[in-house]
């Protein structure tokens, strides 16, 4: 069983660009939640999705934005980068809310 | 809130025991746990249920103290393999609350194992 990809590995920006990642869950898992890792801070939770539906959504501006397909892979969204956004992004697929998480190996965003 | 994991780190020799406490300021329904390789992605261990159902790894062990609102994960006999950083992430709403269920993690404790 193929696990959670997400894509691209890595990204390098500027500010004021925008950017779109994008992450395939496990077959089957209908949850797809993403978080913001940097170091010191642990994992920041930005959105999760569930059946197309956003479920739930952390302390992030608006410019985080996101979104799931009908065959449950989710694309994120961050427009007007800002530095302070350099970040690992990780995506995590589950059956439903509240099972495991199964973790990408995420998305390595840098803005110069 | 996040809740917060002590300690933040731990450097152990092989076959030590370590204890990782996450502790939270709101009552708590759920708790997960999570070990992150360098370079890696976090790697599910342990979900611990209010009620005291536990589902998860068979070489380590957790408490759930729902009244305390704290969890600890147990590692006994360390090997190198346990090296990485553990994350607790918890769950303020019950597991069948959903659009409601969001889980919050700690920042994590760096676990180094040597020979």
């Amino acid at each position: 069983k193929a696990g959670v990809t997400q894509t691209p590995r890595y990204l390098i920006k500027t500010r004021g660009q925008q950017v779109t990642l994008s992450c395939s869950p496990i077959s089957g898992h209908r949850s797809v939640s993403w978080y913001q890792q940097t170091p010191g801070q642990g994992l920041q939770f930005l959105f999760e999705y569930f059946s197309e539906t956003q479920r739930n959504k952390g302390n992030f501006p608006g410019r985080f934005s996101g979104r799931q397909f009908s065959n449950s892979r989710s694309e994120m969204n961050v427009s007007t980068l800002e530095l302070g956004d350099s970040a690992l992004y990780l995506c995590a697929s589950s059956l439903v809310s509240g099972e495991k998480l199964f973790f990408g190996s995420g998305t390595q965003l840098s803005v110069l | 809130q996040q809740p917060v994991q002590s300690p933040q780190a731990v450097i152990l020799r092989e076959g030590e025991d370590a204890v990782i406490n996450c502790s939270s300021s709101k009552a708590l329904y759920s708790v997960h746990w999570y070990r992150q390789k360098h370079g890696e992605a976090p790697v599910f261990l342990m979900i611990l249920l209010k009620g005291g159902e536990q589902k998860g790894h068979e070489k380590i062990s957790a408490s759930f103290n729902e009244k305390k609102q704290q969890s600890s994960l147990y590692l006994t006999a360390s090997q190198l393999s346990y090296s990485g950083t553990y994350f607790c992430g918890t769950g303020a709403t019950p597991v069948s609350g959903g659009s409601n269920y969001k889980l919050t993690f700690g920042k994590g404790t760096l676990l180094t194992v040597n020979p």
